[in-house]
């Protein structure tokens, strides 16, 4: 059974910074590329970012671009997302999710974790 | 950027066909995928690559795309199929992906 696991959410300052986890397991993690998914409250589903299978091709979406990185490290089944400057826009339950088109991050999204809530406020 | 458009809310008595769509610029020369979103959960892949249903979801569920339209199309629709509904493409000339707004679906 393939399961994702997301953690690392929490409240955070403006300006702050966080690190999200996803753990991943049931299928071969460096087979496929990953995405991070966000929700804000009471909204609709927005891209955040993805990452191929070997982490050297990313795509970020624009409210994210050049304070998100997103990373892999296949060895533990992990990806992750680390959240720089964060804003109160940023406050979201985020979503890993797996490609299931295979290794890249363009396809469509296969499986999806239950989501890790990031409340960024003074 | 590329911008998808749905309709905010379709209701419907049980046993009727649902059709949401999901209208874009050509969309018809990209791929759409949908999802299904129930309350208080995580998304779900109901059709993927325009017709394809994922793997477990019922044959009730079905996708096309043409023109400036995609639709997903639930025949006999069910109490349990109450959800938010999201279409998605890729969109190459900017290289990103673009979620629609989402459909919620009623079933009376």
């Amino acid at each position: 059974e393939i399961q994702l696991l997301e953690s690392g959410g929490g409240v955070v300052r403006p300006g702050g910074s966080l690190t999200l986890s996803c753990a991943a397991s049931g299928f071969i993690f460096n087979d496929y590329g990953m995405r991070w998914v966000r929700q804000a409250p009471g909204k609709g589903l927005e891209w955040v970012a993805g990452i191929n299978w070997y982490g050297e091709s990313t795509g970020y979406g624009d409210s994210v671009k050049g304070r998100f990185i997103i990373s892999r490290d296949n060895a533990k089944n992990s990806l992750y997302l680390q959240m720089n400057n964060l804003r109160a826009e940023d406050t979201a339950l985020y979503y890993c999710a797996r490609d299931g088109s295979g290794p890249h991050y363009r396809g469509y999204l296969a499986d999806w974790g239950k989501g890790t809530a990031v409340t960024v406020s003074s | 950027s590329y911008v998808l458009t749905q309709p905010p809310s379709v209701s419907l008595a049980p046993g009727q066909t649902a059709r949401i769509t999901c209208g874009g610029d050509n969309i018809g020369s990209k791929i759409v995928h949908w999802y299904q979103q129930r309350p208080g959960q995580a998304p779900v892949l109901v059709v993927y690559d325009d017709t394809d249903r994922a793997s477990g979801i019922p044959e009730r569920f079905s996708g096309s795309n043409s023109g400036n339209t995609a639709t997903l199309t639930i025949s006999g629709v069910e109490a349990g199929d109450e959800a938010d509904y999201y279409c998605e493409v890729w969109d190459r000339s900017s290289d990103t992906c673009v979620f629609g707004p989402g459909t919620k679906v009623t079933v009376l």
